[in-house]
């Protein structure tokens, strides 16, 4: 058990609608990370935040995007779903900025679009 | 653009023989060199770090190398519970987040 949580563990939904997954980082940790990890493309980076603040950003669609709440849970909003959007989603936290950092992942949500 | 390439891309291997796994990486400067065990449908899971040329890690029955270009996983004598898929990572000393390759499934046979 890495000490990151996320919820929902699956999620099944509509193309056109709008989800939420949760996130909350390990005890301590300040940088939340959002990864997608599809069968065709592999893991791939998609935010950061740190303390609250963006620090970098990936591959993130315009219809995605994300928030870090003051008791550091992140958030990740994807709207107008279409069938590619299936994948797992994962939360990663490190300690810092993630500079040299380890990043530990949490368990994913697996989202399904219909 | 930071790549990662990992050979070989399947692995099937009898309890008891030893192999290694490989990850060639490109980047402009290397911060660090990460090796993760993912296990089906969970998340990845941190297995080592290493930061500069010539740096070995062990844990058990598993050994991690790193060279200018490329970084070993050595697995020896390895057992069932060992299957998984392991994947490596870098990071580039321009960014924070982790540039990922296509990992390699690992099956250890009884």
């Amino acid at each position: 058990d890495s000490g990151v949580t996320q919820t929902p563990k699956h999620l099944i939904t509509a193309t056109g609608q709008r989800v939420t997954l949760r996130c909350s980082p390990r005890s301590g940790d300040l940088s939340v990370y959002w990864y997608q990890q599809s069968l065709d493309q592999g893991l791939q980076f998609l935010i950061q935040y740190y303390n609250g603040e963006e620090r970098a950003k990936g591959n993130i669609l315009e219809r995605f995007s994300a928030q870090q709440f003051p008791d550091l849970h992140s958030e990740l909003n994807l709207s107008s779903l279409e069938l590619g959007d299936s994948a797992l989603y994962f939360c990663a936290s490190s300690g810092g900025l993630g500079l040299r950092d380890t990043q530990y992942f949490g368990p994913g949500t697996r989202l399904t679009v219909l | 653009e930071d790549q990662v390439t990992q050979s070989p891309e399947a692995l099937r291997l009898q309890e008891g023989e030893s192999s290694s796994l490989n990850c060639s990486y490109t980047v402009s400067g290397l911060r660090g060199l990460f090796w993760y065990r993912q296990d089906p449908g969970k998340g990845p899971e941190f297995l080592f770090t290493l930061y500069s040329a010539g740096e070995e890690k062990e844990k058990e029955r598993l050994k991690a190398t790193l060279t200018k270009k490329e970084s070993f996983l050595h697995i020896t004598a390895p057992k069932p519970e060992d299957s998984a898929t392991y994947l490596c990572a870098v990071q580039d000393t321009g960014r924070r987040a982790l540039t990922f390759g296509s990992g390699t499934r690992l099956q250890v046979q009884p």
